[in-house]
């Protein structure tokens, strides 16, 4: 069984950076078929992708373009676990943070999820 | 940028039939996929590939896929499905949800 553990919600200043981490077990980072991904929910954007990391002979990330300028997610592989990177946020950024499997090599199934860390972007 | 549209809400009554529409251009062609979600809890997989179900789903859900339209059938709907539901593509390079609709069981 599969299970993602986020780190701790936060409060994050307009401007600095949001980080988050997701640690893997019963699953690799390092997996041939699956993807890592992050997810955010909020009541004025509902359910966003925002970006993936993957491992197919080497790692490769793709990012959704409302913020590929300011993110990045990279795999750990030492700690089974992946990050999330948000530079500059402002309090738009605010939501609920999920880190996602998706485990449909040619198909999209985000079939584990994480219990979610909101993140309030505030001064 | 591709976008999904979904009905704001549907109601049904216990036992009954529910049907949640998701439209996008020839989403046909893409591999849909469904989510449920209810107040503070993570979302989870109900449909993927258009219309299997994974393991531990009721088989009242079903899906299909087709044109420019995929629909998500709750057949003999019970209290637990009162919930939000999400339709989700890959387009390109990008994952797209849909806005959820929320099924009311009255």
């Amino acid at each position: 069984q599969v299970q993602l553990q986020q780190s701790r919600p936060g409060l994050v200043k307009p401007s600095q950076t949001l980080s988050l981490t997701c640690a893997i077990s019963g699953d690799s980072v390092s997996s041939n078929s699956a993807t890592w991904n992050w997810v955010r929910q909020s009541p004025s954007r509902g359910l966003e992708w925002l970006g993936r990391t993957y491992f197919r002979s080497k790692w490769y990330n793709d990012y959704a373009p409302s913020v590929k300028s300011r993110i990045s997610i990279d795999p750990d592989t030492s700690k089974n676990q992946f990050s999330l990177e948000l530079n500059s946020v402002t309090p738009e950024d605010t939501a609920v943070y999920y880190c996602v499997r998706d485990g449909g090599y040619s198909w999209p199934q985000f079939d584990y999820w994480g219990q979610g860390t909101l993140v309030s972007v505030s001064s | 940028s591709y976008e999904l549209t979904q009905p704001p809400s549907v109601t049904v009554s216990p036992g009954q039939t529910a049907s949640i529409t998701c439209s996008g251009d020839k989403l046909g062609d893409k591999n849909s996929c469904w989510y449920q979600q209810k107040p503070g809890q993570s979302p989870v997989l109900v449909i993927y590939r258009d219309d299997k179900r994974p393991s531990g789903i009721p088989e009242r859900f079903s899906g299909s896929n087709s044109g420019n339209t995929a629909t998500l059938t709750i057949s003999g709907t019970q209290a637990m499905d009162e919930a939000d539901y999400y339709c989700q593509a890959w387009d390109d390079t990008t994952y797209v949800f849909g806005p959820g609709t929320k099924v009311t069981v009255l």
